[in-house]
């Protein structure tokens, strides 16, 4: 089991657009559109923020959304605002029975 | 009100065992599957183990396959995770979580989160 890849930091302006990627392997991310985006505050419990892939739950800002090339899945997140800085974890399907995270990114609002 | 309520966390020694419970309520208990994902302080999110909503499907992580067990009582909407062996690197926020998509174990859709129980291995 390798953790999924993500960049450990990453940062924007508000109003502009960033994207987080998610790195696999062809046996995860690349294999099952089972790809999902959490998205967490200091102190707080993790919130998702994308499922399979590209799948908003009710109530998610339509600022947030998802893609998948490959074996790398993404999150954009567009109109920056301040309340999205925070860390935002991407988590997959690794076959048989088991799931993984990624390592974390955490996002500046500058 | 859907919600899941983590308890049993502790600080123990290398070695020993300790049992994590979670008490559900506001939603149909055995429709849907349930995990633990621990956060080490600091650190980010790791998932543990997985159980699908009939009890049928199960999965745990390298890190605690042979350690770790997972069950459910849906008589008493409870999911447990029995954790012997225990080492310092298992220090860390335990959040018990739901998945919207039902039984099906897979999704890594947690769209509900408990609070977390902190357990502590140290001696």
């Amino acid at each position: 089991q390798s953790a999924l890849t993500q960049p450990a930091s990453v940062s924007g302006s508000p109003g502009q657009s960033i994207t987080i990627s998610c790195t696999g392997s062809s046996s995860d991310v690349g294999k099952y559109n089972l790809v999902s985006w959490y998205q967490q505050h200091p102190g707080k419990a993790p919130k998702l923020v994308i499922s399979e892939v590209t799948k908003r739950p009710p109530g998610v800002s339509d600022r947030f959304s998802g893609s998948k090339s490959g074996n790398t899945a993404s999150l954009t997140i567009s109109g920056l605002q301040a309340e999205d800085e925070a860390n935002y974890y991407c988590c997959a399907y690794a076959g048989s029975t088991t799931l993984m995270f990624g390592g974390g990114t955490k996002l500046t609002v500058l | 009100e859907v919600q899941l309520v983590e308890s049993g966390g502790d600080l123990v020694q290398p070695g020993r065992s300790l049992r994590l419970s979670c008490v559900a309520s506001g939603f149909t208990f055995d429709e849907y599957a349930l995990h633990w994902v621990r956060q080490a302080p600091g650190k980010g999110l790791e998932w543990v183990s997985g159980i699908s909503g009939n009890g049928n499907s199960i999965g745990y992580a390298d890190s605690v396959k042979g350690r770790f067990s997972i069950s459910k009582d849906n008589a008493k909407n409870s999911l447990y995770l029995q954790m012997n062996s225990l080492r310092p690197e298992d220090t860390a926020l335990y959040y018990c979580t739901r998945d919207l998509k039902g039984n099906s174990w897979y999704f890594c859709a947690y769209d509900i989160w408990g609070q977390g129980t902190m357990v502590t291995v140290s001696s």
